[in-house]
């Protein structure tokens, strides 16, 4: 298997603007997470899901914020609009399950101008 | 409040040598306490995951210990390499929720 996938790698927009990250789990995991990194405040869980259900979106910072996983093997992390206190790293994680490893995709590293 | 502290916030050593990270937390009632290595650019990778009945687990050069009446952790690297240049992450889950509390990380270097 080819690990977690995500896309874009690097992101560079305009304050205002759309951002759409993707991430492709590894195949049969049935757990999928979004993270987001800054060096001011370490790694934040945003969300989870199970089965493409969100479980605990307690971390999402806001309502520009939204998370989709519309079938097993895709899922997106929205920022509408985005602010220039939304550049961080964020990372897409899956597992087979909520106790098991998670493997971490390689990012993508957001620069909100 | 849960939290995951840890110490050093960094450290520098040489290469060959061997270095103790700690992590102290207060989540309770604990579940399970997991050690990552995040390269610089890269996603975090898990070393270790122990429950609360495990108080050491290794793997390679990696060995991790447990105190769950203390409520602390150690990370052990032996015999330390030029790849062990990295930051290590504590993260601690919630009994129950498996909710996850995130150390800041020790950001360790080893120099040649």
């Amino acid at each position: 298997d080819a690990g977690v996938i995500q896309s874009p790698r690097h992101e560079v927009t305009e304050m205002g603007q759309e951002v759409t990250l993707r991430c492709k789990p590894i195949s049969g995991h049935d757990y999928l997470f979004w993270y987001r990194q800054t060096m001011m405040r370490g790694l934040e869980l945003l969300i989870y899901f199970n089965n493409n259900v969100p479980i605990d979106d307690s971390g999402m910072p806001e309502d520009r914020f939204s998370a989709k996983m519309p079938n097993a093997s895709f899922s997106t992390l929205k920022i509408q609009p985005s602010e220039p206190r939304d550049s961080a790293v964020y990372f897409c994680a899956s597992s087979f399950t909520l106790v098991e490893t998670q493997y971490f995709g390689p990012g993508t590293r957001l620069l909100v101008l | 409040k849960n939290q995951v502290e840890q110490s050093p916030q960094s450290l520098i050593i040489l290469e060959g040598k061997n270095c103790t990270l700690q992590c102290n937390y207060t989540v309770s009632p604990f579940s399970n306490l997991r050690w990552y290595k995040q390269d610089t650019g890269r996603g975090p990778v898990s070393l270790t995951i122990m429950t609360f009945s495990e108080n050491t687990k290794s793997n390679g050069r990696y060995t991790a210990t447990l105190d769950a009446d203390t409520k602390q952790s150690s990370l052990h690297i032996t015999a330390s390499q030029l790849s062990d240049s990295a930051s290590y992450i504590c993260v601690v889950s919630l009994f129950g929720n498996e909710k996850l509390t995130f150390g800041t990380g020790t950001r360790l270097t080893i120099i040649p």
